[in-house]
């Protein structure tokens, strides 16, 4: 089993659509998560950190839950700027060093 | 300010051909990491330093792989001899701490023919 797990997609929806990712990691002991966004032929960058309380930024919301060991990303009213690949990363929790996810691919259509 | 810089961009070479990857990282950031992404299997990480110091290289490859990190402010990634299976992007990596957020560099385009 792969230690962060995602649905590569990819996931085309029109603009307006709300569309969200999920991942499952397989370490419960990983206590930091993330979410990072990469466009084609470009580096990742970091989107978002995940709380445990879950947090927004606009019309980003990200939810983890740790008794099912998955972190779901949610955007809504999704903008052609959207598409993008996005990376799930969760740090090894026995070593701290950070795993990232294949990603998610993302194709929002006018 | 300037983020993490890596050099050179884009690079082709044949095998057998000794490639030399360099690194930049963040002023102030203690941890550096090398990763190599292809489309097969995605984001890799391959070794990281914190405070110049190899913390981890279970990901490096084989023995044609070798990264060192003589200062805090720069860090190469080699491999000697390359093969076409090593064709890849190289992003380099920074943080202020391992467990924290990573700021990647641009990245390095290999072609080994």
């Amino acid at each position: 089993r792969k230690e962060v797990e995602q649905d590569p997609g990819p996931f085309n929806v029109p603009e307006g659509a709300t569309v969200a990712f999920n991942c499952t990691y397989s370490n419960s002991a990983s206590q930091s998560f993330f979410w990072y966004r990469q466009d084609c032929r470009k580096e990742p960058k970091l989107l978002m950190s995940v709380y445990s309380s879950g947090n927004e930024d606009g019309r980003f919301t990200a939810q983890l839950n740790r008794a099912s060991q998955y972190i779901s990303l949610l955007i809504r009213d999704s903008k052609l700027s959207d598409s993008a690949t996005y990376l799930c990363v969760v740090n090894d929790g026995n070593t701290g060093k950070l795993i990232f996810g294949q990603g998610t691919t993302l194709q929002v259509k006018p | 300010d300037a983020g993490v810089i890596q050099s050179p961009r884009h690079e082709v070479t044949e095998m057998g051909q000794e490639v030399t990857l360099r690194c930049k990282p963040i002023s102030g950031h203690n941890s550096l990491f090398w990763y190599r992404q292809t489309m097969m299997r995605g984001l890799e990480l391959l070794i990281y330093f914190n405070n110049n110091v190899p913390i981890d290289d279970s990901g490096m490859p084989e023995d044609r792989f070798s990264a060192k990190m003589p200062n805090a402010s720069f860090s190469t990634l080699k491999i000697q001899p390359s093969e076409p299976r090593d064709s890849a992007v190289y992003f380099c990596a920074s943080s202020f701490h391992d467990t924290e957020t990573q700021y990647f560099g641009p990245g390095t385009r290999l072609l080994v023919l």
